[in-house]
C-alpha cells in the first residue's frame, strides 16, 4: 500500500535552477494537494485540484505552477528556485472535494528541499 | 488573517497524564475539524475528526470536544503515551476550504 508518495525525498538546488516535484497516489482519490511547511507557520497551501484536468491556486502560489497529468499525478514546478522556497513540501489527497470534506486527507512523507 | 490558530507553539505533559490541545477558529462555515499527528521526516497523519453538529468525539484515548458558541476545539489524550510526543495539527474544513492551524508541539515526559 504506497498511499501517496513523493519524490524525491531531498533536494539541494542553486538560486535560479529549476525542479519539479512528483506526487503519485493510488488511492483513487479526485482531489490532490500542495502544501509546503515552514517553521513556525503550520501548512500552507500552493495549490491544488479538485479534479482531474482541474487546478486551482491556494494560499501561498507565486513561484509555483502546477500540473494534474492525470488522475494519480500532481506535480508542482519552481521555474527559477529562490532562497525563500526553501521548505518542506508535501502533497496530500482527498476522496471528494466539496463543502461537506469530512474525510481526511492524505499525506506523503514530504520532499526536504534546499534553495541555496 | 489567521482562521485556525493553535496558539501554544509547544506543551510538555508527564506519561500518564492527560494532555489537552487547543484550537480556536473565526469562520462560522467550517463545518468539520480534524486534528493530524505529524512524526519528524513523516507525512501528517489523520488522528481524529469532529462535526459541527456535534460537540464531543471519542476514539480510544482521544477525545475532541468543540464549543461552536466560543469557536474553540480541544485535543483530550489520556493517558499520554511516549509515542504521542509529535507535533499536532488542527485543521478547518468548510466553506469549500481546509485550513491548517500552525502546530503545537507536544513533548511526554517519562
Amino acid at each position: 500500500n504506497a498511499g501517496v508518495t513523493q519524490t524525491p525525498k531531498f533536494q539541494v538546488l542553486k538560486t535560479g535552477q529549476s525542479m519539479t516535484l512528483q506526487c503519485a497516489q493510488d488511492m483513487n482519490h479526485n482531489s490532490m494537494y500542495w502544501y509546503r511547511q515552514d517553521p513556525g507557520m503550520g501548512l500552507r497551501l500552493i495549490y491544488y485540484s479538485a479534479s482531474e484536468g482541474t487546478t486551482d491556486k491556494g494560499e501561498v502560489p507565486n513561484g509555483y505552477n502546477v500540473s494534474r497529468l492525470n488522475k494519480r499525478e500532481f506535480s508542482l514546478r519552481l521555474e527559477s528556485a529562490a532562497p525563500s522556497q526553501t521548505s518542506v513540501y508535501f502533497c496530500a489527497t482527498l476522496l471528494i472535494r466539496g463543502s461537506y470534506s469530512n474525510q481526511p486527507q492524505h499525506f506523503g512523507d514530504g520532499t526536504r528541499l534546499s534553495i541555496l | 488573517d489567521q482562521q485556525v490558530k493553535q496558539n501554544s507553539p509547544s506543551l510538555s505533559v508527564q506519561e500518564g497524564r492527560i494532555s489537552i490541545l487547543n484550537c480556536d477558529y473565526t469562520n462560522s462555515m467550517f463545518d468539520y475539524f480534524l486534528w493530524y499527528k505529524k512524526y519528524p521526516a513523516e507525512g501528517p497523519t489523520f488522528l481524529i475528526s469532529i462535526s459541527s453538529i456535534k460537540d464531543k468525539n471519542e476514539d480510544g484515548r482521544f477525545t475532541v470536544f468543540l464549543n461552536k458558541s466560543a469557536k474553540h476545539l480541544s485535543l483530550h489524550i489520556v493517558p499520554s503515551q511516549p509515542g504521542d510526543s509529535a507535533v499536532y495539527f488542527c485543521a478547518a474544513s468548510g466553506d469549500d476550504k481546509i485550513i491548517f492551524g500552525k502546530g503545537t508541539r507536544l513533548h511526554i515526559l517519562p
